[in-house]
């Protein structure tokens, strides 16, 4: 099935960085979301955007939808420990009923 | 709790056997949706259910897939004849109405093994 673009696969962090993630696509996606996932567990809805150019934070995380509609991006500032995990972009298409179509996932580590 | 639940949390099977694997949504969800997520990759979309019915199956990959939905509450995904490449996470999900602006709630998945 499809997925999307996400950018980078892995990347390692040290508490107090910012971090950066993206996702394109090569259609247009009415709905952007952004997910985090922790070891054993279902993905979790970190921020929504519905809206192209739409910028909307969630506490240290910033996303913005695309003006073109066929990416977005997630920025994390200022990361701390539990920041950890995998992070997902996903995508809906207009009329699709809500089937989400998901990027790869970028995971991100704790510097060693 | 008052989240998605999914049973049994592991499953090992042998290739070529049957196996149901159960999602209860959160109560009062009428959306439930099935994903399947293999190592390393994102979560890719099977089935949707609004109520009782199928709104949406284009995403199981052949005939040996089949979900259920028969009270429009609990769901049950169906493989038949498993083969090793079936071997993967199901995610199950529920939302209140469906749609594109509905919020989807992930339980926490099956592991699903076939040796």
């Amino acid at each position: 099935g499809q997925q999307l673009n996400q950018s980078p696969q892995s990347m390692f962090i040290q508490e107090g960085e910012d971090v950066s993630m993206n996702c394109t696509s090569s259609s247009i996606f009415n709905t952007w979301l952004w997910y985090k996932q922790d070891p054993g567990e279902g993905p979790v809805l970190l921020i929504a955007l519905y809206k192209a150019g739409e910028l909307t934070s969630n506490g240290r995380l910033t996303a913005q939808f695309g003006i073109t509609r066929k990416d977005s991006f997630l920025n994390i500032s200022a990361s701390i420990p539990s920041d950890v995990g995998i992070y997902f972009c996903a995508g809906q298409r207009r009329g699709s009923q809500g089937n989400l179509i998901f990027g790869k996932g970028t995971k991100l580590s704790v510097k060693p | 709790g008052a989240g998605v639940s999914q049973t049994p949390s592991n499953k090992v099977t042998e290739k070529g056997k049957y196996v149901e694997l159960r999602c209860d949504p959160i109560s009062g969800h009428t959306a439930l949706y099935w994903y399947r997520q293999s190592l390393g990759q994102g979560p890719e979309f099977l089935i949707y259910f609004q109520g009782t019915g199928a709104a949406d199956d284009s995403g199981l990959p052949n005939d040996r897939f089949f979900a259920v939905r028969p009270e429009g509450s609990v769901s049950t995904l169906k493989i038949q004849r498993t083969e090793r490449g079936d071997s993967a996470v199901y995610l199950c999900a529920s939302s209140g109405l469906g749609g594109s602006t509905d919020t989807q709630y992930f339980g926490p998945g099956t592991r699903l093994t076939v040796l």
